[in-house]
């Protein structure tokens, strides 16, 4: 079965500063997808990004960035100069790509991270 | 619309009373899950329809627990007999597969509350 961890439970950063949130997973399978949902206090999960298994290219997004290492099953996420509408809880998850999983998401215990003024 | 839709947003329930829960996905959508989050937790797999069909039912819980879709579009989660245990949020994500892996992204509606006392 497939596993993600999120092993930092809270996070609090002051504004501008740049913050990193970890994430490891584990699964058998070769293929499969990994993604990054932002959950503001309304409570609605906001889809960041998805990288699939071979493609370990580092993305950027304007302040995010993404680091994929597949050597150490880990896909960690990192805002620069934050803000305090980066305030949220953010999860990370697994899809595998085929099998009888049909798409399901297995998810992380996801990160409260807190931006202060 | 435009997302994913939920409602209610909040419902209280006494112990022992049934619950229904809708999910209105992405108009177009064929895919439809649903998912528990318990409080200061990671979204959890419930069940998932591709069209009317429920293809994987074995995050449900229990058998007090249901979830039809019947004509492909809205969907229902029902619970029956609830418990306090049932207290969380349920979320509904809705995704277009098969035609391109950058449409297989779920989006997921703002959450129904459900509180048991």
């Amino acid at each position: 079965a497939q596993k993600v961890t999120q092993a930092q439970t809270e996070i609090s950063v002051v504004e501008k500063e740049d913050v990193t949130l970890d994430c490891v997973y584990e699964t058998r399978d070769t293929t499969y997808y990994l993604f990054w949902y932002k959950q503001p206090p309304s409570g609605e999960l906001v889809f960041l990004i998805r990288r699939n298994s071979f493609d370990e290219q580092n993305e950027i997004s304007g302040r995010y960035s993404w680091n994929f290492q597949k050597s150490t099953s880990s896909f960690n996420f990192t805002i620069t100069a934050s803000q305090v509408v980066d305030s949220a809880v953010y999860f990370c998850a697994l899809r595998l790509a085929g099998g009888t999983s049909y798409g399901k998401l297995t998810f992380g215990q996801g990160t409260i991270l807190t931006v202060h003024p | 619309g435009a997302g994913v839709s939920q409602s209610p947003r909040y419902k209280v329930a006494k112990r022992g009373q049934d619950v229904a829960l809708r999910c209105d996905p992405i108009s177009g959508h064929v895919s439809l899950f649903w998912y528990q989050q318990a409080l200061g937790q990671g979204p959890e797999f419930l069940t998932y329809f591709q069209n009317e069909a429920q293809l994987d039912k074995s995050g449900l819980p229990s058998d007090r627990f249901f979830a039809e879709r019947p004509e492909g579009s809205v969907s229902t989660l029902k619970i029956q007999r609830t418990q306090q245990e049932d207290s969380a949020v349920y979320l509904c994500a809705s995704t277009l597969p098969g035609l391109a892996d950058i449409l297989d992204t779920q989006y997921f509606g703002p959450g129904t509350r459900l509180t048991v006392l």
